[in-house]
């Protein structure tokens, strides 16, 4: 079965400054990933996905990640964070047999001001 | 999502009782998911269905059991609530090919007491 690991459980960054948040998968077939965002009090929403072609996937408000398959990795980057990108982001995969998915355990990012 | 709705929102329980989170959703998706949401664990797959005729388990279903009504409608219900049920529930859907994305709902936070 596959897994899904997020080593940075929590970031802070000062407002425009950098973000990168690390994703690695274990699964040596085809995989589906994802990134989704979870504000303060609300529901899952997808901020980008990748299928296949282009390794370097572009997403909302300004977030993009980039498959390395060489590296099982799918990390998310922004090249300056506003104060409201203040969330939890899930880094999940599924594989060809019914997408399910599989969430890493999320990183909690606080953007100060 | 808005074409993904739970009810309910809020609810806090006692042990040994029997209670139902329901999810409705207006997308015309096959496929339903209920996940449990615990602060630094991510989220877990409870049970899934791929249609009405469909039902699986998933991670973490003992204790859980489910049913789809309808297409629209999946439910899920603890036979008999446990302290160590307390976590945030997820509802999502999807289409039903290989590479579709899962949109979620707003979530029922429970409270066993």
């Amino acid at each position: 079965a596959q897994s899904v690991s997020q080593h940075n459980h929590h970031v802070i960054l000062s407002e425009a400054a950098s973000l990168e948040l690390g994703c690695n998968y274990s699964y040596g077939g085809t995989v589906n990933l994802f990134w989704y965002v979870q504000y303060p009090g609300q529901h899952l929403q997808l901020l980008l996905k990748y299928f296949s072609g282009d390794p370097l996937v572009k997403g909302i408000k300004g977030f993009e990640a980039e498959f390395i398959k060489s590296k099982f990795s799918f990390n998310l980057r922004k090249p300056s964070v506003q104060w409201s990108d203040t969330a939890e982001y899930f880094c999940a995969v599924s594989t060809g047999g019914g997408n399910k998915l599989t969430f890493g355990t999320g990183t909690q990012l606080k953007v100060e001001l | 999502d808005a074409d993904v709705t739970q009810t309910p929102r809020n609810r806090i329980t006692k042990t040994g009782k029997r209670i139902m989170l329901e999810c409705s959703q207006t997308k015309g998706h096959d496929r339903m998911y209920w996940y449990r949401q615990d602060p630094g664990l991510g989220l877990q797959l409870i049970y899934y269905s791929f249609d009405v005729k469909d039902i699986n388990k998933g991670e973490i279903s003992d204790g859980y059991s489910v049913s789809r009504q309808a297409q629209a409608k999946f439910s899920l219900s603890l036979e008999s609530a446990i302290p160590n049920q307390t976590a945030l529930y997820f509802c999502a859907t999807s289409d039903s090919g290989v590479r579709e994305t899962q949109y979620f709902g707003p979530g029922t936070r429970l409270l066993v007491l």
